[in-house]
């Protein structure tokens, strides 16, 4: 069974360029979440798809990012324009049913100059 | 306003010792309280998981204790080995209804020979 597959790995970006994130949950995993680590801080919860439904998307920071997940498949994560406090690592990660722990991605490390 | 506190934020330890790594919660509401493991340029790995109506959980080498009064719960690796060398964090959910999670800020653990 193929993982979360994330990319691309690296992206490095000057300020106020836009990026797009893309990440693929393993096949049949209805919930995809985003998680972001800022440097050497805690990994924070940014939203939750069900399908292609928001079920959560309180983590979001501000309306430059903008997440989709058109026909329940891959998932991309737009940030525009990008910000300096905008790098860190942006990971994803996949489950099929709630309470059971969920599937992470190697993660995308964003660096904003 | 940080929900999760751990410590330590580093911890190195000589092979065959004990790692200890705990965590203080604030909301009882908890209900979820699992560890990850992440190694460099990986994403975080599910290692290890307890819900509150259990004070401890063995699964080899580690082991979750859970003081719900305390509100802490703290992970144990027996035997440390070199290859349990990683990032370690410590989580708990928020909402069953999302399966959100709110981390630590991690500890990194180095096990020398």
């Amino acid at each position: 069974e193929a993982g979360v597959t994330q990319f691309p790995s690296h992206s490095v970006i000057e300020k106020g360029q836009t990026v797009t994130l893309r990440c693929d949950p393993i096949s049949g995993h209805d919930n995809l979440y985003w998680y972001r680590r800022v440097m050497g801080k805690e990994i924070k919860f940014l939203l939750h798809f069900v399908k292609e439904s928001k079920q959560d998307e309180s983590g979001m920071p501000n309306n430059r990012f903008l997440a989709e997940r058109t026909g329940g498949t891959y998932s991309t994560l737009k940030v525009q324009p990008a910000e300096l406090e905008d790098s860190g690592v942006y990971f994803c990660a996949s489950s099929q049913d709630l309470g059971y722990g969920y599937t992470f991605g190697s993660g995308t490390r964003l660096t904003v100059v | 306003q940080q929900q999760v506190k751990q410590s330590p934020q580093s911890l190195i330890v000589q092979k065959g010792g004990i790692s200890i790594i705990n965590c203080a919660y604030e909301n009882t509401a908890f209900d979820y309280f699992p560890w990850y493991q992440q190694f460099p340029g990986k994403g975080p790995a599910l290692l290890i998981a307890i819900r509150p109506d259990v004070s401890e959980k063995k699964e080899g080498r580690f082991t979750i204790s859970f003081n719900k009064s305390a509100k802490q719960f703290s992970l144990h690796i027996m035997d440390s080995q070199p290859g349990d060398s990683a990032t370690y964090f410590c989580a708990v959910r928020t909402d069953g209804g999302t399966d959100k999670l709110i981390f630590g800020t991690g500890t990194r653990l180095q096990v020398f020979p």
